[in-house]
């Protein structure tokens, strides 16, 4: 079946250090993949998306490029804030508007000041 | 414009209980998916409804259960709850027509089983 792994956390920096947080997915078709955040006490938010292969997504200083060759949908940020704590959950969605969303286990990151 | 508004926010049961959860789509949105976050865990899809029928469902018994309205407003019901079913319960609305468009999460009911 359909699945996404991500990198183990948790996973703390310095701010200002660089980000990179890994995902790698298994999917039937040709999914969709996506990044959401989850803020303490909160729900997910969509932090970036790429539909097709080599589409890179961004947002808020995020970045990630849709790999197809590698399966992959790594998150990266070049230089990381305190205020980007958060869980990260790498997703996909097959094509299909009736099409669930897969996640994975989620990555906890705490920047330090 | 509001977004995916969930409630309560907070609940505690006990088990064999039943419980209702509900969930009012974002404005212009007719599709509702509910999921399942443990603790620690990614969401797991439950299932979604659109056009007041459930569409697709993913790995959860059948004491799971739900309900859509006609103003898409849509209801998730456990019964006979065990202590597993402790977690935060999100609900995401989307549009039908439009697949490229992602999912809009609520915050959530934290639903606790005691």
């Amino acid at each position: 079946g359909d699945s996404v792994t991500q990198m183990e956390g948790p996973v703390t920096l310095s701010e200002e250090a660089f980000l990179t947080i890994n995902c790698t997915y298994t999917a039937t078709g040709y999914p969709s993949l996506f990044w959401y955040v989850q803020y303490p006490g909160e729900g997910l938010q969509l932090l970036l998306k790429a539909t097709k292969a080599d589409d890179k997504g961004s947002n808020k200083g995020f970045e990630a490029t849709y790999r197809k060759e590698t399966t992959s949908f790594h998150l990266e940020k070049g230089s990381v804030q305190v205020s980007d704590s958060a869980v990260y959950f790498c997703a996909l969605k097959l094509r299909g508007s009736a099409r669930q969303l897969t996640f994975g286990s989620g990555t906890q990151l705490t920047v330090l000041p | 414009d509001a977004g995916v508004t969930q409630s309560p926010t907070h609940l505690i049961k006990t088990r064999g209980q039943q419980v209702t959860l509900r969930c009012s789509p974002k404005s212009g949105h007719d599709t509702v998916s509910w999921y399942q976050q443990a603790l620690g865990q990614g969401p797991q899809f439950i299932f979604q409804y659109y056009e007041e029928e459930e569409r697709q469902r993913g790995n959860f018994p059948d004491r799971f259960s739900g309900h859509q309205f006609p103003n898409y407003s849509s209801e998730l019901n456990v019964n006979a709850l065990l202590l597993g079913d402790s977690a935060l319960y999100l609900c995401a609305s989307s549009q039908q027509g439009d697949s490229n468009q992602p999912q809009h999460f609520g915050d959530g009911t934290r639903l606790s089983i005691l």
